[in-house]
């Protein structure tokens, strides 16, 4: 009963550094998200992905990459970390049509 | 406006108390309609969906009024454990990844 797994759970950062923050599922869901959530704005799609091999922006997209080689896995890419990058982040995903979204356990990251 | 409008509280009940919270959308072509639950530093889970003729789930009570575009959570005989911020989330064609919006959370706390 794995669900949503997402590693680390916690990270700090210099400025800077680059860094990839991992998502993993078992439910074979085709939609996966990244978001972040600050306080004050509640959730943020960052980029999304409905299928293996598909990826596309979302309202924050800026400074992050992702990929999606497998249905399991969607690694969200930080290129060059940046104070404003300090958050909340949580991966989601769900099977297509709307079902109920599940949600990985959060990444703290902090950039220093 | 703002696509998903919530009051962000926090409101503060007594135990035993009925609470009621409201979320309002700004997208007419909304479709679907959820509300979810988020502990402190948790990630968000979903509580139930609301559907068109209201919906009752224990002591919980969700209603859609499509003609004034608000949905409302109604909370009986509040409990210690039902305090969380809670997140009113809604489909609408076009936005996001499946069309997924989340308000910013109403946070409450159950007083004993």
């Amino acid at each position: 009963n794995a669900g949503v797994t997402q590693t680390p759970k916690f990270q700090v950062l210099k400025t800077g550094q680059s860094m990839t923050l991992q998502c993993a599922q078992d439910m074979n869901h085709e939609y996966m998200s990244w978001y972040r959530q600050d306080p004050g704005m509640g959730l943020r799609l960052i980029h999304y992905s409905v299928g293996a091999g598909i990826t596309d922006q979302g309202e924050v997209p800026n400074g992050y990459n992702v990929s999606r080689s497998t249905t399991e896995d969607f690694p969200l890419r930080l290129l060059s970390a940046a104070p404003s990058q300090t958050s909340v982040y949580f991966c989601a995903s769900r099977l297509k049509g709307w079902n109920e979204a599940f949600f990985g356990q959060g990444t703290r990251l902090t950039v220093v | 406006r703002k696509e998903v409008e919530q009051d962000p509280g926090p409101f503060n009940v007594p135990e035993g108390a009925t609470v009621a919270f409201n979320c309002t959308y700004s997208n007419s072509a909304s479709q679907s309609f959820f509300w979810y639950r988020q502990d402190c530093r948790k990630e968000p889970k979903l509580l139930m969906s609301v559907y068109s003729s209201g919906n009752e789930d224990g002591r919980f009570t969700a209603q859609l009024n499509r003609a004034s575009q608000y949905i409302s959570l109604l909370i009986r005989d509040s409990k210690l454990s039902d305090s969380a911020t809670y997140l009113c989330v809604v489909r609408s064609p076009g936005g996001g990844a499946d069309g997924l919006t989340f308000g910013k959370g109403t946070h409450l706390i159950i007083q004993p």
